[in-house]
């Protein structure tokens, strides 16, 4: 299985809203990562786990919140988020230690009001 | 600061031909080189990738090269079919276990029948 899944696919928000992203993957993966993708831009990392602990941070602000439960999931909560947050919201996975290709999910289009 | 750049933002061949894209850097600590590639809604799917301490890598019908004294790579599809169309991108690490890889602009493949 080589699957990442992404819930929901599509999100539409409002400023004052929380809501949450979550991925799931059961590869095996001990790394773990959130990009942002907006239109006809590259993907833009935002958070790295591995071993379920937050390992980088691209300096994201802090409406955006991460969390890894378990090695299988990860969430992103996301609270008073700004028009500008609109974008694709794209997990991947990898093996951990020697750079590795990453699996991404198909994404959760984000749309905020 | 654009780190890694594919300065041709689409291509088009025609079916059966060779499909060069093209990805330069500026990074020289850049030592683990992918792509991948992006159908419209769905997240990039990983292709083929290079360490630094090669200048060659080939799978199947896909072809990595890497000059590292000119800090350029590229992808060659041979033959070309027209399931190849979609974005590519690639992307670039820094040494192993840093978890944190860079993207290209990317291009848009066509192939036409």
């Amino acid at each position: 299985d080589t699957e990442v899944t992404q819930t929901p696919k599509h999100l539409v928000m409002g400023m004052t809203n929380k809501k949450s992203l979550k991925c799931e993957q059961h590869m095996g993966h001990r790394a773990m990562y959130w990009y942002k993708q907006k239109a006809k831009k590259p993907p833009e990392l935002m958070f790295v786990y591995s071993y379920e602990k937050l390992s980088i941070n691209e300096s994201v602000p802090s409406r955006f919140s991460p969390e890894c439960p378990n090695s299988s999931l990860l969430n992103l909560h996301l609270h008073a988020l700004q028009p500008e947050d609109s974008a694709l919201y794209l997990c991947a996975s990898s093996r951990q230690g020697f750079p590795y290709e990453q699996y991404f999910g198909p994404g959760t289009r984000l749309t905020v009001t | 600061d654009q780190q890694v750049k594919q300065n041709s933002p689409s291509l088009s061949v025609q079916e059966g031909r060779i499909s060069i894209l093209n990805c330069d850097y500026t990074n020289s600590m850049f030592d683990y080189f992918l792509w991948y590639k992006k159908y419209p809604a769905e997240g990039p799917t990983f292709l083929i990738s290079i360490s630094s301490i090669k200048d060659k890598n080939e799978d199947g019908r896909f072809t990595v090269f890497l000059n590292k004294s000119a800090k350029h790579l590229s992808l060659h599809i041979v033959p070309s079919q027209p399931g190849d169309s979609a974005v590519y991108f690639c992307a670039a690490s820094i040494g192993s276990g840093t978890y944190k890889y860079i993207f290209g602009t990317g291009t848009r493949l066509k192939v036409l029948a």
